[in-house]
């Protein structure tokens, strides 16, 4: 389709083993953005990336964590020796970028669970 | 830094009643505000937005008003059915290089009952 795609949708993993998240955005958006939410709470901002600026970092939780994206096109997000706080559900959204009134287009996720 | 508070949930109604949920943000400068969509199996997607004061966004027959006064943005309906039941999140932008990066509360998930 034309919208966010995530994968995997589902991922159960063992404490201490490395998880990589894939985002395809929709196509001609600049802007790519991974939250998290943990059960029961918000939102919570992690990285985003506009076109070929460095990206925003500000949110990751740890160095455990880490993303890249190339060009303007796929983004994968690693949890590297991921630990039981880590579980929750991986957003990506993406944006056509610039002001243009901050609709983001959302993927419908990939639910971590560390076990 | 810039915060969003909504309305702890969960909020559970009957068909055709009024809807309130309320939204609170904490900012600097003048940012955007949005309400959110999650339904049951599906991504977030917009509902409505507000870009400066005293606008009001609407869509769907939910509406909030852009309060720059009490610095709020309550998500109202007249009367809700079924197919509202899902959750709702209040959100602001935090425009920095140019991208709208989106602050979000915790989000109130709604439930109604036929």
């Amino acid at each position: 389709g034309a919208g966010v795609s995530q994968s995997p949708s589902n991922k159960v993993t063992e404490k201490g083993k490395d998880v990589e998240l894939r985002c395809d955005p929709i196509s001609g958006h600049t802007a790519l953005y991974w939250y998290r939410q943990r059960l029961g709470q918000g939102l919570e901002f992690l990285i985003y990336f506009q076109g070929n600026s460095a990206p925003d970092k500000s949110g990751l939780p740890s160095d455990r964590f880490s993303a890249e994206r190339t060009g303007e096109s796929v983004s994968t997000l690693t949890i590297q020796r991921t630990q039981q706080e880590d579980s929750a559900v991986y957003l990506c959204a993406s944006s056509p970028g610039g002001a243009q009134g901050g609709e983001l287009f959302f993927g419908e996720g990939s639910r971590l669970t560390v076990l | 830094g810039d915060s969003v508070t909504q309305m702890e949930g969960p909020v559970t109604l009957s068909e055709e009643a009024f809807l309130t949920i309320n939204c609170t943000y904490t900012a600097t400068g003048y940012p955007s505000l949005f309400w959110y969509v999650q339904y049951p199996g599906e991504g977030l997607q917009l509902l409505l937005k507000a870009t400066k004061a005293d606008d009001k966004g609407s869509n769907k027959g939910f509406e909030a008003t852009y309060r720059k006064e009490t610095t709020s943005f309550h998500l109202e309906k007249g009367s809700v059915q079924v197919s509202d039941s899902a959750v709702y999140f209040c959100a602001l932008s935090d425009q920095v290089q140019g991208a709208q990066k989106l602050v979000f509360g915790q989000g109130t998930r709604l439930t109604i009952n036929p």
